[in-house]
């Protein structure tokens, strides 16, 4: 029953490491996001794509990239990290229509020190 | 700008019932959505309500009234299990959801 995963649950990198997570979804689905979560805030979204080769910044893509080379596939790129990106990472997808829920995946939670 | 609000912490007891309120403030509405997240693990879907009214499944009601950009999930005959934060979020006029910071329910025997 596997829908959407993650290539890592816990990560450690240094300061100015570059670090990719990778996300992998099997519905066939459209859309393919990346959020970030920290305590007391609520899902803030970094990057999202409606189609393979497509990307669109969220609210807060800076220090961080995406590609999508293939539909079931969405990668986020952090391309020197910082210790303010230590934080959980999650992963969504949806469809193309209908109702627009997430289907998230595992998390990854990312400690920069 | 756009805000979702909810409270930080509740605290029921088994058996009983609770509701948790969600008040929002979205450029736009293109539905509600509620979902649970227990520690450490990812959100999943509860309820969408796009139209005012009561949406029941199970021992979980979803209820929406958007003139007063108000929402509530109402959790009944409360189970350990459903010691989780619960996340509110509004889709708003360019199909992006708004998340609230969650509530965190827990629950005692």
């Amino acid at each position: 029953d596997v829908k959407v995963t993650q290539s890592s649950r816990y990560l450690v990198k240094r300061t100015g490491e570059k670090v990719f997570l990778e996300c992998v979804q099997d519905m066939d689905h459209e859309n393919m996001f990346w959020y970030r979560q920290d305590p007391g805030l609520g899902l803030r979204l970094i990057y999202f794509s409606y189609d393979v080769k497509m990307k669109e910044k969220g609210d807060i893509p800076e220090g961080y990239s995406v590609s999508r080379e293939k539909k079931e596939r969405f990668s986020l790129i952090l391309e020197s990290a910082s210790t303010n990106q230590t934080s959980m990472y999650l992963c969504a997808s949806s469809p193309e229509q209908g109702v627009q829920y997430r289907d998230f995946g595992p998390g990854t939670r990312l400690t920069v020190t | 700008g756009q805000n979702i609000d909810q409270p930080t912490e509740m605290t029921a007891t088994e058996g009983a019932i609770v509701q948790i309120n969600c008040t929002y403030q979205t450029s736009g509405f293109n539905g509600l959505f509620w979902y649970q997240q227990h520690a450490g693990e990812a959100p999943t879907f509860l309820s969408y309500n796009v139209l005012d009214g009561l949406e029941e499944k199970g021992r979980f009601s979803s209820f929406l009234s958007r003139s007063k950009g108000y929402s509530y999930l109402l959790l009944k005959e409360l189970q350990m299990k459903d010691s989780a934060s619960y996340l509110c979020a509004v889709q708003d006029s360019n199909y992006q959801l708004i998340w609230g910071a969650g509530t965190k329910l827990i629950i005692k025997p």
